[in-house]
């Protein structure tokens, strides 16, 4: 069965610092792999999703991903955080184009000024 | 935005009571699906559904029945809502090749 970790519940990072929030998956064929954001009181929203093409995956507000198949790993960062980019982020795995889609438990990343 | 609308957005419903949310979509997708959201749980699967009267049970379906008799509607119902279910519920849509696209939730509060 597919699972998403994500390591940390919460993460705090200083205004303009590096983003990392970690994503680590078990899957039994290559998966693709998807970085959702939350804002209070709101839907998800796609950040950037990987579907085997490229490794390195740029996605919108600066996020970008990288899939290393080695580590089975789909860390997400951000080289400069903005005060903007506080929010939840789920980590999102799914075996095939069409099968379901199962979340990790989320980071909650606080971005302090 | 994809066109997904889940009704009602907030509900406050009484234990034992029968309660049904609903998911319609104008994107013509194949997959809906419903999910839980709770602190330190993420989002869990409760049901999904691949075509018209497809439905299949997630990981958290106990308690949960779902119905989808036309491709823009799915609906889920809580036969004898309890105070575990209290959460907020995602509908999801997906195509064959796309992403998941989310509704904005229902608050659901059992009390």
């Amino acid at each position: 069965a597919q699972s998403v970790t994500q390591l940390g519940s919460h993460v705090s990072v200083s205004e303009g610092a590096l983003v990392l929030l970690r994503c680590n998956y078990s899957s039994s064929v290559p998966p693709y792999l998807f970085w959702y954001v939350q804002y209070p009181n709101q839907g998800l929203q796609l950040l950037l999703k990987y579907t085997s093409a490229a490794t390195l995956v740029k996605g919108i507000n600066g996020f970008e991903a990288e899939f290393k198949k080695s580590e089975t790993s789909f860390h997400l960062t951000k080289p400069s955080a903005h005060m903007s980019d506080a929010a939840e982020y789920f980590c999102a795995v799914t075996k095939t184009s069409y099968d379901k889609v199962i979340f990790g438990p989320g980071t909650s990343l606080s971005v302090i000024p | 935005d994809a066109g997904i609308t889940q009704s009602p957005r907030h509900k406050v419903t009484e234990t034992g009571t029968p309660v049904t949310l609903r998911c319609h979509q104008t994107e013509n997708h194949r997959y809906m699906y419903w999910y839980r959201q709770d602190p330190g749980h993420g989002l869990r699967l409760i049901h999904y559904s691949y075509g018209v009267k497809d439905t299949d049970k997630g990981e958290v379906s106990d308690g949960y029945s779902v119905s989808r008799s036309k491709t823009e509607d799915f609906l889920l119902t809580l036969e004898s809502a309890t105070s575990s279910q209290t959460s907020v519920y995602f509908c999801a849509i997906k195509g064959q090749n796309t992403e998941a696209f989310f509704g904005q939730g229902t608050r659901l509060t059992v009390v």
